[in-house]
């Protein structure tokens, strides 16, 4: 069965500080897998995926992502954050097929201080 | 462009009480939709996801249902609700191909008290 850990329930970071929120994964064959962040009392909003090719994956908000085979792991980075980073972040992988559900882990709470 | 819509924002209800909350998606035709509940602002549970009109996945037994009446509406119900039911409720879509690439995309959410 797919499943993802993101092992820290909170990260803490100076603003202006590079950030890196981690995700491990467990799949069979071939991982699709995303990053999502949560404002307070807000939906989810997609920030990237990896799908195949480039390791080094872009997204919104100056935020990307590197995947790493080996390691099974999708850690998500910034080079600098900002007070308005702080939010929950969620790993995700999609399991089978294309037609059923993402499996999201247990979510990261990032706190950028000023 | 595709927008997903969620009502009410905010709901109180009394234990044993029913439930109705909807979810509607524009922009896009036969998506995959989904229910999660989030507690205490932390991990989403998956509740139920549709392919189709009438077609209903359910992850957790409880107390809850769904239904899909029409092809871009989501119904989340229970006839009596619980206290453990109090969480904030998210709608999804997808788009329905065969590709596991496609991302979900997230309503504003539906926080639910039951007192």
């Amino acid at each position: 069965a797919q499943s993802v850990a993101q092992p820290e329930d909170q990260v803490n970071v100076a603003e202006g500080n590079p950030l890196t929120v981690k995700c491990t994964y467990s799949v069979s064959g071939n991982p699709y897998l995303f990053w999502y962040v949560q404002y307070p009392n807000r939906g989810l909003q997609f920030l990237l995926k990896y799908i195949t090719g480039d390791n080094l994956v872009k997204g919104s908000y100056g935020f990307e992502a590197e995947f790493n085979k080996s390691q099974t792991s999708f850690h998500l980075k910034k080079p600098s954050a900002l007070v308005s980073d702080s939010a929950l972040y969620f790993c995700a992988v999609r399991q089978n097929s294309g037609n059923t559900p993402l499996v999201f882990g247990k979510g990261t709470r990032l706190s950028v201080i000023a | 462009s595709q927008t997903i819509h969620q009502w009410p924002a905010t709901l109180v209800q009394p234990v044993g009480s029913p439930l109705s909350l909807e979810c509607t998606v524009e922009g896009t035709s036969n998506p995959n939709l989904y229910w999660y509940r989030q507690a205490a602002g932390r991990g989403l549970q998956l509740l139920f996801y549709s392919v189709g009109i009438g077609q209903i996945s359910s992850e957790v037994p409880q107390n809850l249902s769904a239904s899909r009446p029409q092809d871009r509406q989501f119904i989340l119900s229970s006839k009596k609700l619980l206290l453990s039911d109090s969480g904030f409720y998210l709608c999804a879509w997808s788009v329905r191909t065969s590709g596991r690439y496609n991302e979900q995309f997230f309503g504003p959410g539906t926080r639910l008290t039951v007192l």
